[in-house]
C-alpha cells in the first residue's frame, strides 16, 4: 500500500543546531507540504512543492528550508534551531484536493 | 483573505450523545470544504468533504452540509462513541492545492 512516512518520530536538539526532518511518500504525488501544529494555531503551512525542483514558502517559512530532488522526498531543514520551533511537524502529499498526512515528528529544541 | 473558524473545545460528551462541531469560513469564490480527524499520536485523516454548495459529505456516521448562505460546514453525528474521541479540524481548499485549517476542536467521549 502507498504511504507517507516521516523520520525521526521524536527529536530533541539544542538551540543553534541544524536539524533535518525527513518525509518520504510512495503515492507518486507531485504535491508535498510541510506543516507545524501548535496549540491554539491548528496547522500552519511552512513550505510546499508542486514537483521536482519546485519549492514555495508558506505562511511561517522563516528559519526553515526545503529541497525537492525527486518525487518521493521533501526534507525540511531548520537552519539554526530556536526554542520557538518546538512543535509537531507534519508532512503531507496530494493529488487534486485531498491531502494525505504522515504520522508527524515531535521536535523539542532546548 | 480566506479563513476558517471553528468552535473551541474541548467538547465533552457521554456515549450516544448527539454531536455538533461548528465551522464557518470566509472565502472568495467557491472553495471545497473538509473535515479531518486526528486520533492521539497520529497524523490527520480525511473524514469527509463537500465540493459545492448544498453538498453533504458523510463518513462513519458523521455528516456535514456545505451551506453557502451561512458560510458554514458544521460537523454532526447522531450518536458518538468513545472511539470518536479525537481532534477534529475543519479545512478549506482554494485553487493550487493549499488547505487552510481551523484551530481544531478536541472531542472527549466518556462511557
Amino acid at each position: 500500500d502507498a504511504e507517507i512516512t516521516q523520520s525521526p518520530r521524536h527529536k530533541i536538539t539544542e538551540t543553534g543546531r541544524q536539524v533535518t526532518l525527513a518525509c518520504h511518500q510512495t503515492w507518486n504525488h507531485n504535491n508535498m507540504f510541510w506543516y507545524r501544529q501548535d496549540l491554539g494555531h491548528g496547522l500552519r503551512l511552512i513550505h510546499y512543492s508542486y514537483g521536482v525542483q519546485d519549492t514555495n514558502k508558506g505562511e511561517v517559512s522563516d528559519g526553515y528550508s526545503v529541497s525537492r530532488s525527486n518525487t518521493e522526498d521533501l526534507p525540511l531543514t531548520l537552519e539554526s534551531a530556536a526554542s520557538s520551533q518546538t512543535s509537531v511537524y507534519f508532512c503531507a502529499s496530494s493529488e487534486a484536493n485531498e491531502q494525505f498526512f504522515g504520522p508527524g515528528t515531535r521536535l523539542t529544541v532546548l | 483573505g480566506n479563513s476558517v473558524t471553528q468552535m473551541e473545545g474541548p467538547v465533552t460528551l457521554s456515549e450516544e450523545a448527539f454531536l455538533t462541531i461548528n465551522c464557518t469560513y470566509t472565502a472568495t469564490g467557491y472553495p471545497s470544504l473538509f473535515w479531518y480527524v486526528q486520533y492521539p499520536g497520529e497524523g490527520l485523516q480525511l473524514l469527509l468533504k463537500a465540493t459545492k454548495a448544498d453538498d453533504k459529505g458523510s463518513n462513519k456516521g458523521f455528516e456535514a452540509t456545505y451551506r453557502k448562505e451561512t458560510t458554514s460546514f458544521h460537523l454532526e453525528k447522531g450518536s458518538v462513541q468513545v472511539s470518536d474521541s479525537a481532534v477534529y479540524f475543519c479545512a478549506l481548499w482554494y485553487n493550487t492545492d493549499k488547505l487552510i485549517f481551523g484551530t481544531g476542536t478536541r472531542l472527549q467521549v466518556f462511557p
